[in-house]
């Protein structure tokens, strides 16, 4: 299985700064064929399923704010969260669905400074 | 909009069969495939299959032996059979759309193995 490895595990942020999280997958998850990245980003707030925010490493998910966006390719990828924001508050995770099974990172956990 | 719901029971004894429901509403199963996902402290996130909408299944390896999923297309819905369980199966258990980006999630069941 691909292995994704995320980090850190924890931040705090102050509100109006940005937040950084990183994502390895053990593995490329880019497809020459076509050129996208098969990696996604989610967020999960307590009690709640996780919530798709971002696809193909940086196609923003319908109704998600800008201020989340995602880059890299490769086995390198961002998750950054611009001018962060209270509810913003969450644990964020990185899903690679390029080989299978398809897997997820063990979360990083953002808050507020 | 789309929505999913798991229903099932949230006590199982170990060593018996779990078994999970999950209702589509608001869309169409087709053109899409249908995922069961489980999330437990111990081991995160685990994807544990998929169904397509003709009925096709795949599992993830480590759930292989002991994993069944399927569509019933008159109800819109999805099950999931789990046998032989231990205490390592106690987790909240998703029913999601896709299997590749998961675009809607249920909001899940919490599924406790214990005697």
């Amino acid at each position: 299985d691909t292995v994704v490895t995320q980090s850190p595990d924890s931040l705090a942020v102050s509100p109006g700064e940005r937040a950084t999280i990183n994502c390895k997958p053990s593995q490329n998850v880019l497809y020459s064929a076509n050129n996208r990245n098969y990696l996604a980003w989610y967020q999960q707030k307590p009690r709640q399923p996780p919530k798709l925010l971002i696809y193909w490493a940086s196609t923003r998910e319908s109704g998600v704010p800008d201020r989340f966006s995602g880059s890299g390719s490769g086995t390198d990828f961002t998750l950054t969260i611009s001018n962060l924001q209270a509810e913003d508050v969450a644990i964020y995770y990185c899903q690679q669905y390029f080989t299978s099974p398809p897997t997820f990172g063990g979360g990083t956990k953002v808050e507020i400074k | 909009q789309v929505q999913l719901q798991e229903s099932g029971p949230g006590l199982v004894k170990p060593s018996e069969t779990l078994s999970l429901t999950c209702t589509v509403s608001g869309g169409s199963l087709s053109p899409y495939f249908w995922s069961w996902i489980r999330q437990s402290p111990g081991k995160g996130l685990e994807w544990i299959g998929y169904v397509f909408h003709s009925g096709s299944t795949k599992y993830n390896p480590s759930f292989q032996s002991r994993v069944t999923i399927s569509l019933d297309t008159s109800k819109k819905q999805l099950s999931l059979n789990m046998t032989s369980v231990t205490a390592a199966d106690t987790a909240i258990y998703y029913c999601a759309r896709r299997i590749t980006y998961l675009d809607v999630w249920g909001k899940g069941t919490t599924v406790t193995v214990s005697s």
